[in-house]
């Protein structure tokens, strides 16, 4: 069964306090590990797709990073409208559909 | 703004009730997938369709069902409710069957009395 852990649940951080977020995973075999962004009451805002360890990919303060066992969140000078719950995603070689399972989440709160 | 519209945005109901959720992918998107995301169990894969077919199932229970039709839009039958299906209920689509991002909907509130 594919299995997604996600650290810490909560994260607070004051404004320019760079940090990282964790994804750990357990797939037979990983298609793709998927980044979103989720405001409260929202739906899940799609962030980065990484397929392969050693990828990495950067959009503004963001930066997603994978190995064989988990995903890095790396959040660089944060700013308060980074305050989301950010949740990663592993979608399986093995299902015949595209279903994604998800983490937990880590709510981060960003302080100014 | 994902492109994926759903309707209602919240819904109250009383418990034995039935409820339909809608949902439109966004333009070109043959996928469409329903996710249950409730405090306790987080995001839950329910079921995803594919240009009118399922194509996979997750944990979705007997009293719910869905369908895809023609125009490509989905919707999501919710039947005998009780409280425990109190839950915000996301729509997501994708462009193809490998690999592909999916792009959620602002999902349906739904509130059982």
């Amino acid at each position: 069964e594919d299995q997604v852990t996600q650290s810490p649940e909560a994260l607070r951080l004051q404004e320019g306090e760079s940090s990282s977020l964790n994804c750990s995973y357990t797939v037979s075999g990983l298609r793709g590990l998927f980044w979103y962004r989720q405001d409260p009451g929202k739906g899940p805002e799609f962030l980065f797709t990484l397929y392969s360890a050693g990828e990495e990919k950067e959009k503004e303060r963001l930066k997603a990073t994978l190995t064989k066992k988990e995903s890095f969140l790396h959040i660089t000078a944060p700013k308060p409208e980074d305050s989301a719950t950010y949740l990663c995603a592993v979608q399986a070689t093995d299902n015949a559909g595209n279903m994604l399972t998800f983490g937990g989440g880590t709510r981060l709160m960003v302080k100014p | 703004d994902s492109g994926v519209t759903q309707t209602p945005k919240h819904l109250i109901t009383a418990t034995g009730q039935r409820v339909t959720l809608r949902c439109s992918p966004r333009s070109g998107d043959l996928s469409v997938y329903w996710y249950q995301q409730s405090l306790d169990q987080g995001l839950q894969f329910l079921i995803q369709y594919y240009n009118g077919e399922e194509r996979a199932k997750g944990n979705i229970l007997e009293r719910f069902s869905a369908q895809q039709f023609p125009d490509l839009h989905s919707e999501l039958n919710l039947s005998s409710l009780e409280l425990g299906d109190s839950a915000l209920y996301f729509c997501a689509s994708s462009g193809g069957l490998m690999r592909n991002e999916q792009f959620f909907g602002p999902g349906t509130r739904l509130t059982v009395l």
